[in-house]
């Protein structure tokens, strides 16, 4: 069965640090890969998706970027976190267009 | 690109009640519409979803129904227990684009027992 590991759970990092999210998915070959961002209180924001490997399509202009290096690998990546970074980071995948996209624990990231 | 508009943002009823959520959307071109569930501090789940050549779907006490033509589209929950106490999302997907999901912001419902 297809399974999605998201990592880590929670996360505080300080204003100007880098980032990393690590995103994999077991099971499948060559899922519709996605990034979302949940600030508090507020809905589903969509940040990147993934076709493909080294396909990356940047939904909101921003300080994050996304890498695909592996078939069910996604990375979500900062170079200088700003506070206005923290939210709950959820990525998913889906097997084929138009079907159900299943979601990762996501990680709470909190910018201090 | 597609934009999806959910409401009420809040919505609070009685056990036993009914709640009905309503999303929109702008792409005449999407075709698959699904209904997620989150619960506090969880990741959101699939709970129905509808394909544009459907009009209506049920699943036990809930239910989805779609207006192509209006392009929008609800979800139903009848005889409310407080466990449907939760965040549920509506999105909207166009094939075409590589499953690009866009939901709406999200309905906070609340069962009062």
């Amino acid at each position: 069965s297809q399974t999605i590991h998201q990592w880590p759970a929670t996360l505080v990092q300080p204003v100007g640090s880098p980032l990393s999210l690590e995103c994999t998915v077991e099971g499948t070959s060559n899922p519709n890969l996605y990034w979302y961002r949940q600030a508090a209180g507020r809905g589903l924001q969509l940040l990147f998706y993934s076709v493909g490997i080294g396909q990356i399509s940047s939904e909101v202009p921003q300080n994050l970027s996304a890498s695909r290096p592996q078939d069910r690998q996604f990375i979500l990546s900062s170079k200088k976190l700003l506070l206005s970074d923290s939210g709950f980071y959820l990525c998913a995948w889906s097997v084929t267009p138009g079907t159900e996209a299943f979601f990762g624990q996501g990680t709470r990231l909190t910018v201090v | 690109g597609e934009n999806v508009e959910q409401h009420p943002s809040t919505l609070s009823v009685q056990e036993g009640d009914s709640a009905v959520i309503k999303c929109t959307y702008s792409d005449s071109a999407s075709n698959y519409f699904p209904w997620y569930k989150q619960e506090l501090g969880k990741r959101p789940q699939l709970i129905i979803d509808i394909r544009s050549n459907v009009g209506e779907k049920k699943d036990q006490r809930i239910a989805v129904t779609l207006n192509k033509t209006a392009k929008h589209f609800s979800l139903h929950i009848t005889e409310t227990q407080p466990e449907d106490s939760a965040v549920y999302f509506c999105a909207a997907s166009n094939g075409e684009y590589g499953n690009k999901l866009v939901f709406g912001a999200g309905t906070i419902l609340r069962v009062k027992s």
